[in-house]
């Protein structure tokens, strides 16, 4: 059974980064296709990137060009992503999910609560 | 990008009644080459992450219950429940997959019990 199981709960300030991780278990994580979506509180949900790690290949959201940044670790199974210059509308759940061949997301992790506050 | 919009924005439904939720896309998801709209539906409950529920507009995911069913095609999309259980309460948000690299969600509809 393929899990994904990211990092836990940040406080950041304003302006700083913050780096999310997300470890697949139990599948091949080379041939995933791993996407970053997130959801601000009480907000529906915007997605950020992807990568496939064995074309070491991202997209990003035009929204997220140049402040987001997602790679990938085959040796460990784990794909990042690191959110630049924070805000404090940046507060959200982020969420790694696994992207199928029909490229619908069967596979989420559990969502790592980003609060970004002075 | 393409946009997607969901009506309603909240529904309210006797259990055992049809729900039925809709999604339009401002343009086409429908894949020439395969003839496949890229298009899925997900369950969302508080705390939790989303659950894939219907891919190719009208494919169930494994284990979703068949009083779920997806249709539509090109731009116009539904989701409906056939018979609302009390388990279905949620909210449930489209989303479109084609032309990647751009994914978008619609803004999601709270479906309650009335």
């Amino acid at each position: 059974q393929v899990q994904l199981v990211q990092s836990g709960a940040e406080v950041k300030k304003p302006g700083s980064s913050v780096k999310v991780s997300c470890k697949a278990s139990g599948g091949t994580f080379s041939s995933y296709t791993i996407s970053w979506v997130r959801q601000a509180p009480g907000q529906g949900l915007e997605w950020m990137a992807r990568i496939i790690p064995i074309l070491d290949m991202a997209n990003y959201a035009q929204r997220f060009q140049g402040r987001v940044t997602i790679t990938a670790d085959k040796s460990t199974s784990t794909a990042y992503m690191e959110l630049s210059s924070l805000r404090s509308d940046d507060t959200a759940v982020y969420y790694c999910a696994r992207e199928t061949s029909s490229s619908a997301f069967d596979i989420w992790g559990q969502g790592t609560m980003v609060t970004v506050s002075s | 990008d393409i946009v997607m919009t969901q009506s309603p924005d909240s529904l309210a439904v006797s259990l055992g009644e049809r729900a039925t939720i809709n999604c339009r896309s401002s343009q086409s998801v429908l894949y020439s080459s395969n003839n496949k709209n890229y298009l899925a539906w997900y369950q969302q409950k508080p705390g939790q992450p989303p659950k894939l529920f219907i891919y190719w507009a009208s494919t169930r995911e494994s284990g979703v219950p068949d009083r779920f069913s997806g249709s539509g095609s090109g731009t116009d999309f539904t989701l409906t429940i056939s018979s609302l259980q009390a388990e279905d309460v949620a909210v449930y948000y489209c989303q479109q997959y084609y032309p990647t690299p751009l994914i978008t969600f619609g803004q999601g509809t709270r479906l309650e019990i009335k």
